[in-house]
């Protein structure tokens, strides 16, 4: 099974509807992360947690919102979703700094969004 | 503002060259400097990480030079090989911050 596995894969949806992509890891990382990824614009972040009771915005938060419920669960939801939300997106881990030198993070595979 | 980005968008290279990737950073307080790898339809995955006090790191067919001086930082492949063909980000770690990505260079692997 993957580290860090997110759901669903592949979405479609309409404007207006309400989207939660899920994201689960069994890496045992305090640290959450997700990640939006266009073409050319690289990976920029939504938001992310360093522990279950932290949640912080990202450069891109606006029209999004998270709930990390476990240490294991981190939630990303699109309340209203727009046409310009289509994008691939990812959710990351890792580990306390200080334990492992780098934060090195590690990715799901990653969930497709497109709303129409 | 503090930025991570790329001189080259795209990098075409016979196979059994050296490959080189590089990337231009701009917070000279950032701890550690990261290369990813991202595959067709797969996440980033982590190819080598060096340390800000360092000049070179080596890896497996990887070598990661890093020039404080000029604030840039380049990834080696040596002998490309067609399973190299992948999407490459450096990342800049600022320590208690999230990592700030650059917008990737696309290697594409000629056989």
């Amino acid at each position: 099974d993957a580290d860090v596995t997110q759901t669903p894969r592949n979405r479609i949806t309409k404007t207006g509807k309400r989207i939660m992509l899920e994201c689960s890891q069994t890496k045992g990382h305090d640290r959450m992360y997700w990640y939006r990824q266009d073409p050319g614009l690289g990976l920029r972040l939504i938001y992310y947690s360093f522990d279950v009771k932290d949640i912080n915005k990202g450069e891109i938060s606006d029209g999004y919102s998270v709930s990390r419920q476990a240490q294991a669960k981190f939630s990303l939801s699109l309340e209203s979703a727009i046409p310009n939300q289509t994008a691939l997106y990812f959710c990351a881990t890792s580990d306390r700094i200080g334990t492992s030198g780098a934060n090195v993070l590690t990715f799901g595979a990653g969930s497709r969004l497109t709303v129409l | 503002g503090e930025s991570v980005g790329l001189h080259l968008p795209t990098l075409s290279v016979q196979e059994g060259d050296n490959s080189i990737i590089n990337c231009a950073y701009s917070n000279s307080a950032s701890d550690y400097f990261i290369w990813y790898k991202q595959e067709s339809g797969k996440g980033p995955q982590f190819i080598i990480d060096i340390r800000s006090n360092m000049d070179k790191r080596q890896g497996q067919r990887v070598t990661v030079l890093l020039n404080k001086t000029v604030k840039h930082l380049s990834l080696q492949i040596a002998a490309t090989q067609p399973g190299d063909s992948a999407v490459y980000f450096c990342a800049e770690d600022s320590g208690n911050t999230p990592l700030v990505f650059g917008k990737g260079t696309r290697l594409s692997v000629i056989a």
